[in-house]
Formats: structure tokens, sequence, C-alpha cells
């Protein structure tokens, strides 16, 4: 595998259920990031991590809940979501130099709450 | 506080055509500009990137932007579209206040391209 995986690519839950995300990447990079992509807005950053510390956390709702055991996993915990989570969720990595940093994505995963 | 504004939502353009898709951000600091392509079911690919010097950035599959400071504006040009190019392009900021690396996007220009 090369450069940026998510699992699962699609994923339908009910608003009791409890999923997670997964992300990895393949590029020995130290920072990682998750995205929410709904349709016509602009890409939300959720969280990001450096160095296996989370450095941003943008406001997110507690019923999402990361967490970066090492540098190439992401995992995005789920719980009691609501249909407006509904959104296509984008993983990123990069080097973790800062602001000049290339931004590499995974290919995210189509959530539909019901 | 940044933000990125990208004109147009849609643009549809003929095979071989030129075609300008306009970014303008907001900033009090000097910034690193990019612009991403997504295309159907896949993730963001970088395209570009201008960070500093030369205002005009060559970027892949033929594309180039160019920053103009006075104007606040960072858009993506190529002079003859193909088929294949037709996906949805997103301009996104940083700036050197940000020491983690985060961007801000616009919400996306989709880039439509009709034989």
């Amino acid at each position: 595998e090369t450069g940026v995986t998510q699992t699962p690519r699609h994923l339908v839950m009910g608003m009791t259920n409890k999923k997670s995300l997964k992300c990895e990447q393949h590029l020995g990079h130290n920072a990682m990031y998750w995205y929410k992509q709904s349709a016509k807005k602009p890409l939300e950053l959720m969280f990001v991590y450096n160095f296996k510390e989370q450095t941003e956390n943008n406001s997110v709702p507690s019923r999402f809940s990361p967490e970066c055991p090492n540098s190439s996993h992401l995992f995005l915990h789920l719980h009691t979501l609501q249909p407006e989570d509904s959104a296509l969720y984008l993983c990123a990595s990069s080097s973790g130099r800062g602001t000049t940093d290339t931004q590499y994505f995974g290919p995210g995963t189509r959530l539909t709450v019901l | 506080a940044q933000s990125v504004t990208q004109l147009d939502s849609q643009v549809p353009v003929f095979e071989e055509a030129p075609v300008e898709l306009r970014c303008n951000y907001s900033s009090s600091v000097s910034v690193y500009l990019f612009w991403y392509v997504q295309y159907p079911n896949q993730g963001l690919q970088l395209l570009l990137k201008y960070l500093s010097g030369s205002t005009l950035v060559k970027g892949i599959n033929g594309f180039e932007a160019e920053f103009n400071k006075s104007q606040t504006s960072f858009h993506l040009r190529k002079p003859s579209v193909h088929i294949s190019d037709t996906a949805e392009y997103f301009c996104a900021v940083s700036d050197l206040s940000n020491q983690g690396g985060k961007l801000i996007f616009g919400q996306g220009t989709e880039l439509s391209v009709k034989p």
C-alpha cells in the first residue's frame, strides 16, 4: 500500500450505533488530519495530530472522538451521530514541518447516518 | 482571520478551450497558497503551491497559477483543457502564524469539460 488509505470507503449507521473510521499513511509523515467534506461547503478541519499529540480541535462535537496511537495511524470514533453528520470524511497527512507542508489526502469515507 | 473565496461554484467549458478558476483570499499576514484537485470518488491531490519567489507557479497536468498580492488573488489557469480535467478544484491558504500546517479551504469550483 502506498500513500494514505482509509477504511471503510462507505459506512451507513444508525444514530445509536458506534463505529470507527481508520486512516493509515505509508509516507513516513508526522502530522495527520481529519476533515469533514459536506456538499457545497468548504472542507472543515476537525482535528490535527503532530507527533501523536493533538494540536487542533476545531470545536468538534464530542460524539466524534479521535485517536492517534502512532504517527502512521489515525482513527475517528463515532457514537450517537446525527443525520447532519452525513458527509465525506477525509484523512490527510504531512511531514509535520509546518505551514509550507503539502498535505496528502486519502480517498475518504462516505458516511451516511440514518 | 483568514478566509478564501472561490468566485465560481461551477465552470462549464468545452474541450481544448482555456479556463480560469478564480480564488481570492483574505489575510493580514504573508500567506502560502495552494490549489488542490479532487477527481470523482477520490481524495484531494496537490496541483501547485506558492510559497515565495516567482509569482507565476507551474503545477501538474499543465495548470499554472499567478499570485497577485495587490489583488489578493491566486487564480488557476490552463490554456487548453481536456475531458480528464473534469473535477472539483479547491484553493487553500496557510500563513506564517500557523505553526500546525492548518489550511483554510475555499468552497470549491466544479470544472466540467464538455466534448
